[in-house]
């Protein structure tokens, strides 16, 4: 069965650093990209990123770039989302999600990791 | 650059056909893909490539695509369909995908 397993809830203070990350279970993690999805509370998705795990070749949404960092780690078919400096605003649910080629539809979600920032 | 229009809401009694539209300029031309999501759940694919359905998708949830706009069709709507839909387009250009602002079904 294909699964991508989120790490759990976090709460953070403006100005610290976090990782969160997205365990792939049943399928070959090499071969498809990752992407990263934001929400806010009681708003839409937003597209944040996509690595393939493969190469690590990583495209950002403009809106994220230099915001945040994603990597992989092929030896524990994992992606991770990292934040230098955390701000309020970063409160949201993260989903990773694993897209299916050719006609890109993002076919398996994680659970959602939430992320407070709040002093 | 893609927009993706949606309407904020739908309300439906049960037993009838919820009709959900993703407006774009000739997104017929483009793979329309539809996500459901209940409160506090992760998206669920129900509808990719326009029409087809993953498997354990009911066939209750059918998909078209043509001009302007992509529907997503749910027909003898229950209660438990009730949550918000999104439409997703790829953007070949910037290599993402991009969301409607997506659709509060409610089932009266």
């Amino acid at each position: 069965e294909v699964q991508l397993v989120q790490s759990g809830a976090e709460v953070k203070k403006p100005g610290e650093s976090l990782t969160i990350s997205c365990k792939a279970s049943g399928y070959s993690f090499t071969n498809y990209w990752i992407g990263w999805v934001r929400q806010m509370p009681g708003k839409g998705l937003e597209w944040m990123g996509i690595i393939y795990p493969g190469d690590s070749e990583t495209r950002y949404s403009p809106s994220f770039q230099g915001q945040v960092t994603i990597s992989v780690d092929k030896s524990t078919n994992t992606a991770h989302l990292h934040w230098s400096s955390l701000k309020a605003s970063d409160t949201a649910t993260y989903y990773c999600a694993r897209r299916r080629v050719p006609a890109d539809q993002l076919d398996c979600w994680g659970q959602g990791t939430l992320v407070t920032v709040s002093s | 650059s893609h927009v993706l229009t949606q309407s904020p809401s739908v309300s439906v009694a049960p037993g009838q056909t919820a009709r959900i539209p993703c407006g774009e300029d000739n997104i017929g031309r483009k793979s329309v893909h539809w996500y459901q999501q209940k409160p506090g759940q992760a998206p669920v694919l129900v509808v990719y490539d326009d029409a087809d359905r993953p498997s354990g998708i009911p066939e209750r949830f059918s998909g078209s695509n043509s001009g302007n706009t992509a529907t997503l069709t749910i027909s003898t709507v229950e209660a438990g369909d009730e949550a918000d839909y999104y439409c997703q387009v790829w953007d070949t250009i910037g290599h993402h995908p991009v969301f409607g602002g997506g659709t509060k079904l409610t089932v009266l």
